[in-house]
């Protein structure tokens, strides 16, 4: 049971460039989130999905796109980067959207140079 | 969205309690309670959850008053590795309502 895996865990991009973030659960959860982490500030809500097929707007979704086809999966696209996306990314997923606990990737670090 | 405001820092001394007040004035009936803690370059980790009343697990007790309109988490005898940001969260009663983290509370152990 390896929870939530994110992959990369580093990525350096130049501006302008797109790029993939995945997320993978293997906890059949259906809810599953993406949040950003500037330095020392709180999580971000970027984007959400409450299920396959169904994906919603968080706080900051301008420059991001996201899909679910599948319960597991839920990448988040980065589609023109730019110096101000610079942060830690973490996906989160839950059986509940906020009656049981998520559960958090390890992140990955992107730098937008 | 439930809104909720915690202290921005506070610092303990090794084998202290610990206690650490989140407001949520607006929270909504049926909404939850929920702490997580997390570590530099780790993502967050669910510590406890809770309703009403008062919830203990083996790491922490959460104590939410009649009103509902605050809660405290309280961390027994702390340590050096409880060093780390603890969030409060409110929500997961409503449709497709996300769970929105604020700013959270830095705690820092002193040895």
């Amino acid at each position: 049971n390896a929870g939530v895996t994110q992959t990369p865990k580093f990525q350096v991009l130049k501006t302008g460039q797109s790029m993939t973030l995945q997320c993978a659960q293997d906890m059949n959860h259906e809810y599953m989130s993406w949040y950003r982490q500037d330095p020392g500030m709180g999580l971000r809500l970027i984007h959400y999905s409450v299920g396959a097929g169904i994906t919603d707007q968080g706080e900051v979704p301008n420059g991001y796109n996201v899909s679910r086809s599948t319960t597991e999966d839920f990448p988040l696209r980065l589609l023109s980067a730019a110096p101000s996306q610079t942060s830690v990314y973490f996906c989160a997923s839950s059986p509940d959207r906020g009656r049981v606990g998520y559960t958090f990737g390890s992140g990955t670090r992107l730098t937008v140079v | 969205l439930a809104k909720t405001t915690q202290p921005i820092s506070m610092d303990s001394y090794e084998g202290q309690e610990v206690n650490i007040t989140c407001s949520h004035n607006n929270i909504a009936t049926n909404d939850y309670i929920t702490w997580y803690q997390q570590f530099p370059s780790q993502g967050p980790r669910f510590i406890i959850q809770g309703y009403k009343t008062k919830v203990t697990n083996e790491v922490a007790s959460l104590f939410i008053p009649a009103d509902r309109k605050s809660s405290t988490l309280s961390l027994p005898r702390v340590s050096l590795s409880d060093t780390a940001v603890y969030y409060c969260l409110v929500g997961g009663s409503s449709g497709n309502t996300p769970l929105v983290f604020g700013k959270g509370t830095r705690l820092s152990v002193i040895a």
